[in-house]
């Protein structure tokens, strides 16, 4: 089945520690993305990336870092300098192009820094 | 900077009742216009999109919204909902010239059987 695989469902950390996100899809878009739900926010975009080897900024960028060396794979990773890191993140990915097209989402990963 | 707005944060109704939500964003360019809902314990699924022509665009579950470029708004409407329809509904805007996709601050809609 075609879709977006996010691991770990559930992650803890220590206070001070980097961890990172993995996101994968198989569904051979090229353009992807890292959202942070928090409640009462809805998703803010982190970092997105519309082909391989190439990302840019969302609007909460601070804090965190991302790669693109594969089209299937964009991970985040969380850098001790976030200073409020525990929240759901979701991957996303779809086909560019103008924008008319829909992202599909993972499930989710739940970040708990401790 | 390009936002969205949802204008309910939380939404409250009785089964059969009608429902709207509001959307709004700001952003002078041509945009592509999403919504999206969130059912408990699942991933975000899309509902219903606006790409180009007729303004009104059916979705599943019975959903529509109508998009009013004056107003740069893209309300979502059902007729009659369901207590299936509880969940959060997310409006979302793709800008054409980047692929960025920005999202609402979302709706939590609860039913009550």
């Amino acid at each position: 089945d075609g879709g977006i695989t996010q691991s770990p469902k559930y992650l803890f950390r220590k206070e001070g520690q980097n961890v990172t996100l993995s996101c994968e899809q198989n569904l051979n878009h090229d353009a992807m993305y890292w959202y942070r739900q928090d409640p009462g926010q809805g998703l803010r975009l982190i970092y997105y990336s519309q082909i391989v080897n190439d990302f840019q900024k969302g609007d909460i960028a601070e804090g965190y870092s991302v790669s693109r060396e594969k089209k299937e794979s964009f991970p985040l990773t969380v850098t001790s300098a976030q200073k409020n890191p525990t929240a759901f993140y979701l991957c996303a990915s779809s086909w560019p192009g103008q924008g008319n097209t829909e992202a599909f989402f993972g499930q989710g990963t739940r970040l708990t820094v401790v | 900077a390009q936002s969205v707005s949802q204008h309910n944060h939380h939404v409250i109704l009785s089964e059969a009742a009608s429902l709207e939500l509001g959307c709004n964003y700001s952003y002078g360019g041509t945009v592509n216009l999403f919504w999206y809902v969130q059912y408990p314990g699942q991933h975000l699924q899309l509902l219903l999109k606006y790409f180009s022509g007729d303004p009104l665009v059916k979705g599943i579950k019975g959903f529509e919204a109508e998009f009013i470029k004056s107003k740069f708004s893209f309300n979502l409407r059902k007729p009659s909902v369901q207590w299936s329809d509880t969940a959060e509904y997310f409006c979302a805007v793709n800008l054409n010239r980047d692929d960025k996709i920005i999202f609402g601050k979302g709706t939590r809609l609860h039913i009550l059987p």
